[in-house]
């Protein structure tokens, strides 16, 4: 059981490329995230999907896009890369639980991207 | 609006010596709050988390927490520091309420264990 799975894994990118991240999980979840992860900040949410079909914006979505290509996979893309977006990125996933929040998220290994 | 403070940058214990990682939570209405722990180069993974069932909250690796509503701290404590818990924790809380489940993170802790 792989869980939740990013490619990849690491990445250099020069300013005003492009490039998109993949994750997939196996989990049957039905809400997927992006996160990035900047020394001293914590994690902080970029786009969520509560479920297939729908994306929202989490608290840093500028520069980023995402799509929810089915239940398992949810990708970001970079559009025009900046070195502020180099950073260290992850998916993460989660049932939903009845109450609808309180519900674990189990995240991947993480994508380093570097933009010169 | 929620939000979560972990009180230390960083935390250095000695091997078989007591673990304290603090954190305190704002939030308006009763929140879920977890500890994840993200080892070097790692993802982050679950420790424990609190749903508003019992206040004192058990984890893996030996780790435990209690949620204390009059002084809206959550702090993860260990008995005895072991070399492979050397990581960064992050104290969590979830904003209640909605069918999201958006995670608001504090800015981590990160314990090294000197043998």
């Amino acid at each position: 059981n792989a869980g939740v799975t990013q490619t990849p894994k690491f990445q250099v990118l020069k300013t005003g490329q492009s490039m998109t991240l993949q994750c997939a999980q196996d989990m049957n979840h039905n809400s997927m995230y992006w996160y990035r992860q900047d020394p001293g900040m914590g994690l902080r949410l970029i786009y969520y999907s509560a479920s297939e079909g729908t994306t929202d914006k989490g608290e840093v979505p500028n520069g980023y896009n995402v799509s929810r290509l089915n239940k398992r996979e949810f990708s970001l893309r970079l559009e025009s890369a900046a070195p502020s977006q180099t950073s260290v990125y992850f998916c993460a996933s989660s049932p939903i639980s009845l109450q609808g929040y309180g519900d674990t998220q189990y995240f991947g290994p993480g994508t380093r991207l570097t933009v010169l | 609006a929620q939000s979560v403070t972990q009180l230390d940058s960083h935390v250095s214990v000695s091997e078989g010596t007591p673990v304290l990682l603090r954190c305190n939570y704002s939030s308006s209405y009763s929140p879920s709050l977890f500890w994840y722990v993200q080892h070097p180069n790692k993802g982050l993974q679950l420790l424990l988390k609190y749903t508003s069932a019992a206040t004192l909250v058990k984890g893996i690796n030996g780790f435990e927490a209690e949620f204390k509503k009059s002084e809206t701290s959550f702090h993860l404590t260990k008995p005895s520091a072991h070399m492979s818990d050397a990581a960064e924790y992050f104290c969590v809380v979830t904003p209640s309420g909605g069918a999201t489940n958006k995670l608001i993170f504090g800015t981590g802790t990160l314990l090294a264990v000197q043998p």
